[in-house]
């Protein structure tokens, strides 16, 4: 199993640029979530969904932030436009059943 | 609301001390248990878990933690760091009455000085 898959590793942008981050979870996991960790806030939860409809997107920052989930294997997380306090790692996760998660190895974004 | 608490935000140690971080919680009913573990620059990785059985569960890296229910805890432990155990150590918990999400700590920073 290749685990969570996000790509890209590193996003550099300018501001006002459109940013989507990818995700692939584990396959057969029903759970899937977005976080987004900085030094300032910790681990924030943008939104997770569950057998791909959003169940809690309470944590998207603003409408600038988007997310979908298309399918089973694939979610995209979107940000139009960016600002520099959006510079941050923006973490994928896939569970069963919400009995804890497996991460990906991120995504380092810096909007400058 | 739930919550979970970690003791301290940053511990640092000397290699071949013990270790201890707390980990609290804020609810009497059923939970499943989690320890994660991020080392610098990298995403986190699951250190241990709990959801049923004995109380003291084994994980990786010679890490350790036990349920304490009465006094809602579940503290990580190990008795002998190495230099390579820096990291953020996060204890996380799912809520049966929120639907299991899982609900964070805001981790503990440990430095294992060599």
């Amino acid at each position: 199993d290749a685990g969570v898959i996000q790509s890209p590793r590193h996003e550099v942008t300018e501001m006002g640029q459109e940013v989507t981050l990818r995700c692939k979870p584990i396959s057969g996991h029903d759970y899937l979530f977005w976080y987004r960790q900085t030094m300032m806030r910790g681990l924030e939860l943008l939104i997770y969904f569950n057998n791909n409809v959003p169940i809690d997107d309470s944590g998207m920052p603003e409408d600038r932030f988007s997310a979908k989930m298309p399918n089973a294997s694939f979610s995209t997380l979107k940000i139009q436009p960016s600002e520099p306090r959006d510079s941050a790692v923006y973490f994928c996760a896939s569970s069963v059943d919400n009995y804890g998660y497996t991460f990906g190895s991120g995504t380092r974004l810096t909007v400058v | 609301a739930q919550s979970v608490s970690q003791h301290n935000h940053h511990v640092i140690l000397s290699e071949a001390a013990s270790l201890e971080l707390g980990c609290n919680y804020s609810y009497g009913g059923t939970v499943n248990l989690f320890w994660y573990v991020q080392y610098p620059g990298q995403h986190l990785q699951l250190l241990l878990k709990y959801f049923s059985g004995d109380p003291l569960v084994k994980g990786i890296k010679g890490f350790e933690a036990e349920f304490i229910k009465s006094k809602f805890s579940f503290n990580l432990r190990k008795p002998s760091v190495q230099w390579s155990d820096t990291a953020e150590y996060f204890c996380a918990v799912n809520f049966m009455d929120s639907n299991y999400q899982l609900i964070w700590g805001a981790g503990t920073k440990l430095i294992i000085k060599p």
